[in-house]
């Protein structure tokens, strides 16, 4: 799976909205962007992912440079229980990287009131 | 209902010991895995099964034995336990092994503290 980097930490305050970046020069054209977050003491948990497109869930919105070469994850209104690891993850479309997620460092998001 | 569910929480143990972690989806998926996470908070797979067939194998002592006895249960043997092994092992699940959309799901995990 192609490498991905992210900041080490970002801050933000409750209610306002977030962008974590993500860069992944080197991804190929099958590629998909993933991003799962693990908040303090528990498992990953998945957020969205995306290919080309900009993308909504009920989570957050992910919006994909137009060269791909990175991407960033949006929370439009942050709050505590925001505050969480997130990974962004590149997955093979052709075999979807055999399935198994390769997790860099991510960043950590502190949420402040 | 927990989706993946793992046992024990925590387990203290001394080195040179033999201890399983168990393993529980009740999502009706075909895919298990096994992650280690380190103290250094770095998540990396181990291995991968597919209805019972390993498909993953990461490399990995061979003092690391998953066993699935079904689709709905992956567990995770580790023998003459060391001081490395001290981590936090997640267990997930996912629906089919190559969709590339395909969401993992994870279970608590279970922390591993060799003495």
């Amino acid at each position: 799976d192609a490498k991905t980097t992210q900041p080490n930490s970002m801050e933000s305050n409750e209610e306002e909205p977030v962008h974590l970046p993500c860069n992944h020069s080197t991804i190929s054209g099958t590629d998909y962007i993933h991003w799962y977050r693990q908040l303090p003491s528990q498992g990953p948990e998945y957020v969205i992912h995306g290919l080309t497109s900009n993308v909504n869930n009920r989570m957050a919105s992910l919006a994909i440079a137009e060269d791909r070469k990175s991407s960033t994850l949006i929370l439009h209104r942050a709050t505590l229980r925001d505050a969480a690891v997130y990974y962004c993850i590149l997955r093979d479309g052709l075999t979807g990287g055999g399935n198994k997620l390769t997790f860099g460092t991510g960043t950590q998001l502190k949420v402040e009131l | 209902d927990t989706a993946v569910s793992q046992t024990p929480k925590y387990l203290v143990t001394q080195m040179g010991n033999d201890k399983s972690i168990k393993c529980e989806q009740n999502l009706g998926h075909d895919t298990m895995y096994w992650y280690k996470q380190d103290s250094k908070k770095f998540l990396k797979i181990m291995f991968s099964y597919n209805n019972k067939e390993l498909i993953i194998n990461e490399t990995v002592p061979n003092r690391f034995s998953p066993k699935s006895p079904d689709k709905a249960h992956l567990n995770l043997h580790i023998n003459s336990l060391e001081l490395g092994d001290s981590a936090v092992y997640f267990c997930a699940s996912s629906q089919g092994r190559t969709a590339v959309g395909e969401t993992q799901y994870f279970g608590p995990g279970t922390r591993l503290l060799v003495l």
